[in-house]
């Protein structure tokens, strides 16, 4: 029972253009999401969050959305560039900071 | 600043042979503890987390343990390995109140053969 999901395993988005990320969650009890970045052989590393009192947190050229009625979370990444090229884990956690739940993760393609 | 340490990097075991991985968080005190497991082509699942030394959560049955000896080391062992222990071994820290922020080491890939 995947309490977190990431439907896309992979995206390919050209330089240059938005590359849109998406994680769909279960629990409304969730309320703080995180994104983070793993490129290959090397420990993920934190990206961006948002809690839940806020939609939208912006960090340069990335950009968290959360929509709570829809239990929707995504990132944008724009202007796309080959070194975003990278697997992408979107987190949720509850107020007790103790445990976070990951997604499968999204294979993010940046091309030339 | 902190940094936290994992190693080996590469470890590559016979079934049925013990496990050490060592991990230790420099430049805080106090931290949450965590060991995560990455197979191939997966997500992250949670094994084992620490809020204090002595005091370990497991959240998945399996051929592995975890301990905390001292305040910033964190340990995942295992008496006899089994084929399906191989994957991509994470450890992470985090201040624990007031932040659901994680920080993970390089990671350990470890094949069981």
């Amino acid at each position: 029972d995947q309490q977190v999901k990431q439907n896309s395993p992979s995206l390919s988005v050209q330089e240059g253009r938005i590359s849109i990320l998406n994680c769909d969650y279960t629990n409304s009890m969730f309320d703080y999401f995180l994104w983070y970045k793993k490129y290959p052989a090397e420990g993920p590393t934190f990206l961006i969050s948002i809690s839940s009192i806020k939609d939208k947190n912006e960090d340069g050229r990335f950009t968290v959305f959360l929509n709570k009625s829809a239990k929707h979370l995504s990132l944008h990444i724009v202007p796309s560039q080959p070194g975003d090229s990278a697997v992408y884990f979107c987190a949720v956690g509850t107020g007790g900071y103790n445990k976070l739940i990951f997604g499968a993760g999204t294979r993010l393609a940046v091309h030339p | 600043s902190q940094t936290i340490h994992q190693w080996p990097a590469t470890l590559v075991q016979p079934v049925g042979s013990p496990l050490s991985l060592e991990c230790t968080v420099e430049g805080t005190s106090n931290p949450n503890l965590y060991w995560y497991r990455q197979a191939a082509g997966r997500g992250l699942q949670l094994l084992f987390y620490s809020v204090g030394i002595g005091q370990i959560s497991s959240e998945v049955p399996q051929n592995l343990s975890a301990s905390r000896p001292q305040d910033r080391q964190f340990i995942l062992s295992s008496k006899k390995l089994l084929l399906s222990d191989s994957g991509f071994y994470l450890c992470a820290w985090s201040p624990g109140q007031g932040s659901h922020i994680q920080y993970f080491g390089a990671g350990t890939r470890l094949s069981v053969l």
